[in-house]
């Protein structure tokens, strides 16, 4: 148990639907990632939010939305998906962005296997 | 761009040390070495990060070489839990990149 909680675990969608994963720490981070892992490549860092602040975007299609309420939620909203974004979603926090980039750990959540059909 | 090289899978017997390399030869003075490891469908987990000196905690050991070159992450005393993706991650522009690891099984 790292602090950070993804929901849902396991997500099949359809193209045309629209769906939300959500990510949550009560770690007292202020700063979330999202990272995508496809099967057999490396993860991929999408979102960094820090202080409820978008500081990335890794040129993401704007199919994928994040959404940052609060330091403690980080959600990502899905519409029109393509077969090819069946991946692992992962969300992790730190400290802060600046720390995280200097020399801190991040905590990562369990992850959300997604599945567009 | 990982800026790491590993080879791609070790095996190690049950209560062996486990000795996983990690070349970085082209790393900064001011950059720091981080493991991470995944195990099959869970998210990352930290394990250790070092910038000149050895390191230790209650997971493992980290061994930096002196010219800063290379690495080894040592488990001290393997488990069959201890199967997973090993990531040696040095940051490229500031952001933690992830490789494609080492993928440790453990031998019973």
């Amino acid at each position: 148990e790292t602090g950070v909680t993804q929901t849902p675990r396991h997500l099949v969608m359809g193209m045309t639907n629209k769906k939300s994963l959500k990510c949550e720490q009560h770690l007292g981070h202020n700063a979330m990632y999202w990272y995508k892992q496809s099967a057999k490549k490396p993860l991929e860092l999408m979102f960094v939010y820090n202080f409820k602040e978008q500081t990335e975007n890794n040129s993401v299609p704007s199919r994928f939305s994040p959404e940052c309420p609060n330091s403690s939620h980080l959600f990502l909203h899905l519409h029109t998906l393509q077969p090819e974004d069946s991946a692992l979603y992962l969300c992790a926090s730190s400290q802060d962005r600046d720390i995280y980039y200097m020399n801190t750990e991040a905590f990562f959540g369990q992850g959300t296997r997604l599945t567009v059909v | 761009d990982a800026k790491t090289t590993q080879p791609p899978s070790m095996d190690c017997a049950e209560g062996r040390a486990a000795n996983l390399p990690c070349n970085h030869s082209t790393i900064s003075g001011n950059e720091y070495v981080y493991w991470y490891r995944q195990i099959h469908s869970q998210g990352p987990q930290y394990i250790i990060h070092g910038l000149k000196n050895n390191e230790t905690n209650e997971m493992a050991s980290l061994i930096i070489t002196e010219d800063r070159k290379s690495s080894t992450l040592i488990l001290p005393h393997a488990t069959l839990r201890d199967t997973a993706v090993y990531y040696c991650i040095v940051r490229v522009e500031k952001k933690l990149t992830f490789g494609t690891g080492t993928r440790l099984t453990i031998i019973p």
